[in-house]
């Protein structure tokens, strides 16, 4: 989506490895989220950051981390990959929450496969 | 805490036909609620969202959505669906008073229109 990208857009790793997937905006946007979407699950939140060194946990962040060193990158480290971390991450930044909140713009998806 | 169900996990219609998809809320405090709509191979794209104010709600592509607080629910109609409405559907949710913006996911509806 314009204004937010993920990289890599298609990652195979093996079994045991760390992975870092990227997530960039141009936005100046506040808060950013990495989710993870698997079938029947829907999308799940892993951590998220309401500003520059501050983030945190959601539903699903064992075996992950995160990092916002400034306000358009937000990293996502995946400490051992594992089989179980096979899956599609999705990005995604909005500017307000509580009163105003609009919503999500979501980035376009990385695509990680752990073998 | 919040939860979403959506009640249906596929919904087959034929072209030109009317469609509805489900979804109902669980939470103690007063919500946002969004339709999300994802395309093969994309990421997710707002339909429509509830913020306040008139219960039914009118999105992008033909879509609205009606809020009914004391059924808890958030469903999702369009009087007439064309082939490029397959794709995959999610009902979500943010606390009113939530200072982080977090949005709750429902498992997701996929709708297959056929010709």
């Amino acid at each position: 989506d314009a204004g937010i990208t993920q990289s890599p857009r298609h990652k195979v790793t093996e079994t045991g490895t760390p992975v870092t997937l990227r997530c960039h905006q141009t936005e100046n946007h506040r808060y950013m989220y990495w989710y993870r979407q698997d079938p029947g699950h829907g999308l799940r939140l892993i951590h998220y950051s309401y500003g520059v060194k501050d983030t945190d946990k959601g539903e699903v962040s064992d075996g992950y981390s995160v990092s916002r060193s400034k306000t358009e990158d937000f990293l996502l480290t995946l400490e051992s990959a594992t089989s179980s971390q096979t899956s599609v991450y999705f990005c995604a930044i909005s500017d307000h929450a509580g009163q105003g909140y609009y919503g999500y713009t979501f980035g376009s998806g990385t695509r990680l496969t752990v073998v | 805490a919040q939860s979403v169900t959506q009640l249906d996990s596929q919904v087959p219609v034929f072209e030109e036909a009317p469609v509805e998809l489900r979804c109902n809320y669980s939470s103690s405090v007063s919500v946002y609620l969004f339709w999300y709509v994802q395309y093969p191979n994309q990421g997710l794209q707002l339909l429509l969202k509830y913020l306040s104010g008139s219960t039914l709600v009118k999105g992008i592509n033909g879509f609205e959505a009606e809020f009914n607080k004391s059924q808890t629910s958030f469903h999702l109609r369009k009087p007439s669906v064309h082939i490029s409405d397959t794709a995959e559907y999610f009902c979500a949710v943010s606390d009113l008073s939530s200072n982080t913006g977090k949005l709750i996911f429902g498992q997701g509806t996929t709708l297959q229109v056929k010709p």
